[in-house]
C-alpha cells in the first residue's frame, strides 16, 4: 500500500526566499512520485514527476524535487519564490507497477508567500 | 492542449435532492477517475474506470453514490440523496491505458455545495 505525508500544513515564505515544501511517502513497491499544485476552485495541474529515471526532478514555474530513497523523501523546493506561487500543493504517490497505479494523495501544504 | 471537461463548475443543491457530474476526459483516454476533495484535504479516490468497466469502487458510497461510464468516453456521478457531509470538490481525471502511474490529467472540478 501507498501513503504520503506532507510536513506542514501552511507554510508562509517572503517573496524572493526559498522555498521547500516536505515530503515523506510509504510504499510497498518502486514508488513514482508527485507533487501537484492547485490554485483556488480549480483542478490539480502536474508540477513534476519521478518516475525512476534521474533522482533529482525538475519541473514546470522553476520548482524541483529530489528522490531519495533512504529517507523516504521527495521535497519540493524553488529557489525564490513569486507571489504567483501562493497555492495548494500536494504530493502524491503511485507504485511503478501496473497493479499499484492508483495515485494516493497527501494532505496538501498551503503555501503563502509575503511581499 | 488536451483537457478534460467537467460541468456543472458549481452546483448548490438541497439535502435530499438528486444530483449529477458529467465528465468528458481526454480523447484515447481509456483510464477514467473521480475523486472527491473536501475542503482542505487531498483528493480522495472514488472510482476507477477502465473503459466501461469499474475496475475500482472501494471508496464509493454505493449506498448513494453511482458512477457510469456506458461507452467508454463520457462518465457521470450521481448522488442520490445528497447529505450537507457531500458537499466537496469532486474532480475528474484521466490516463493513457496502463500509464495511470505516470500522473493524471484532472479537470477544473465540480464545486458542490448541499444546504
Amino acid at each position: 500500500a501507498q501513503s504520503v505525508t506532507q510536513l506542514g500544513s501552511h507554510v508562509s515564505v517572503s517573496e524572493g526566499a526559498l522555498v521547500l515544501l516536505r515530503c515523506n511517502y510509504s510504499s510497498s513497491v518502486p514508488p513514482y512520485l508527485f507533487w501537484y499544485v492547485q490554485y483556488p476552485n480549480q483542478g490539480l495541474q502536474l508540477l513534476l514527476k519521478y518516475t525512476s529515471a534521474a533522482t533529482l526532478v525538475k519541473g514546470i514555474n522553476g520548482f524541483e524535487a529530489e528522490f531519495k530513497k533512504s529517507e523516504t523523501s521527495f521535497h519540493l523546493t524553488k529557489p525564490s519564490a513569486h507571489m504567483s506561487d501562493a497555492a495548494e500543493y500536494f504530493c502524491a504517490v503511485s507504485g511503478s507497477r501496473a497493479l499499484y497505479d492508483k495515485v494516493i494523495f497527501g494532505p496538501g501544504t498551503s503555501l503563502s508567500v509575503i511581499p | 492542449e488536451a483537457e478534460v471537461a467537467q460541468s456543472p463548475r458549481y452546483k448548490i443543491t438541497e439535502k435530499s435532492q438528486a444530483v449529477a457530474f458529467w465528465c468528458d476526459p481526454i480523447s484515447g483516454h481509456a483510464t477514467l477517475y473521480w475523486y472527491r476533495q473536501i475542503l482542505g484535504q487531498g483528493p480522495e479516490l472514488l472510482v476507477q474506470f477502465q473503459d466501461e468497466s469499474v475496475v475500482d469502487d472501494s471508496q464509493l458510497p454505493k449506498d448513494r453514490f453511482s458512477a457510469e461510464r456506458l461507452k467508454g468516453v463520457d462518465s457521470t456521478l450521481k448522488i442520490q440523496p445528497a447529505e450537507l457531509g457531500d458537499s466537496a470538490m469532486y474532480l475528474c481525471a484521466s490516463s493513457n491505458p496502463g500509464q495511470g502511474n505516470y500522473g493524471y490529467t484532472f479537470g477544473s472540478g465540480t464545486r458542490l455545495t448541499v444546504v
